[in-house]
């Protein structure tokens, strides 16, 4: 059973790096039929894409946030991360990290199949 | 970028009911459409994808339809575990946008 695991801090300063990591069990992050990404939900709000990428190391970033965003792999730990830098009290969010079935994309764009738990990171001094 | 927009924003149903959320896109999207049903404090589970597709273990009772600017999702028979936030997302064109949610709860 496919399980994605977001671990990092719950608090992150104003202009300082958000930075979350996303541990996959189960199945493989090397599979050449997913892309693996980061989507976020802000308190009581709707849900926001943030990138994705292959195990090779291509991304993809939403544009509103592309100045700010770092998604970088480790396959030999099976793991994919998250950095938000220069982050304000509107970064604050629940982080999800999610898989993306690779052969359904659009030009990058997909859907997500398997999602982790969520974790909440608040900006605040 | 593409705009999702769905209806009603929110309702209240009873159980048994049949139930029809509609989403629509700014622009066509073929079928490049997925819905997601989320309940509090839980992430969102994906329904359908590519529009009407069953993702699998999803119970037949929700169904898909539309392609291009219009979809609908439908729950044949509302069932106590179905009240939820429900919504569609585009993966057409980058970025993927999501809807801004309709929720379902009850009467």
């Amino acid at each position: 059973q496919l399980q994605l695991q977001e671990s990092g801090p719950g608090l992150v300063k104003p202009s300082e790096t958000l930075s979350l990591t996303c541990t996959v069990s189960g199945g493989s992050i090397s599979s050449s039929s997913y892309y693996w990404g980061w989507i976020r939900q802000p308190p009581g709000k709707g849900l926001e894409w943030i990138g994705s990428i292959y195990y090779s190391g291509s991304t993809y970033y939403n544009p509103s946030l592309k100045s700010r965003v770092t998604i970088s792999v480790d396959t030999s730990k099976n793991q994919f991360s998250l950095k938000l830098s220069s982050v304000t009290a509107a970064d604050t969010a629940v982080y999800y990290c999610a898989r993306h079935p690779h052969w359904d994309c659009s030009g990058g764009s997909c859907y997500s199949d398997y999602w982790g738990q969520g974790t909440l990171v608040t900006v605040s001094s | 970028a593409i705009r999702m927009t769905q209806s009603p924003s929110s309702f209240s149903a009873s159980t048994g009911d049949r139930v029809t959320i509609t989403c629509r896109a700014s622009q066509g999207i073929s079928s490049y459409l997925a819905w997601y049903q989320q309940k509090p404090g839980k992430a969102p589970k994906l329904l359908i994808y590519a529009a009407s597709t069953l993702q699998s273990g999803v119970p037949s009772r929700f169904s898909g339809s539309g392609s291009g600017t219009d979809f609908t999702l439908t729950i044949s028979c509302l069932q106590s575990e179905d009240f939820a936030t429900y919504y569609c997302q585009q993966y057409y064109s980058y970025p993927p946008a999501f809807g801004p949610g309709t929720k379902v709860d009850i009467k």
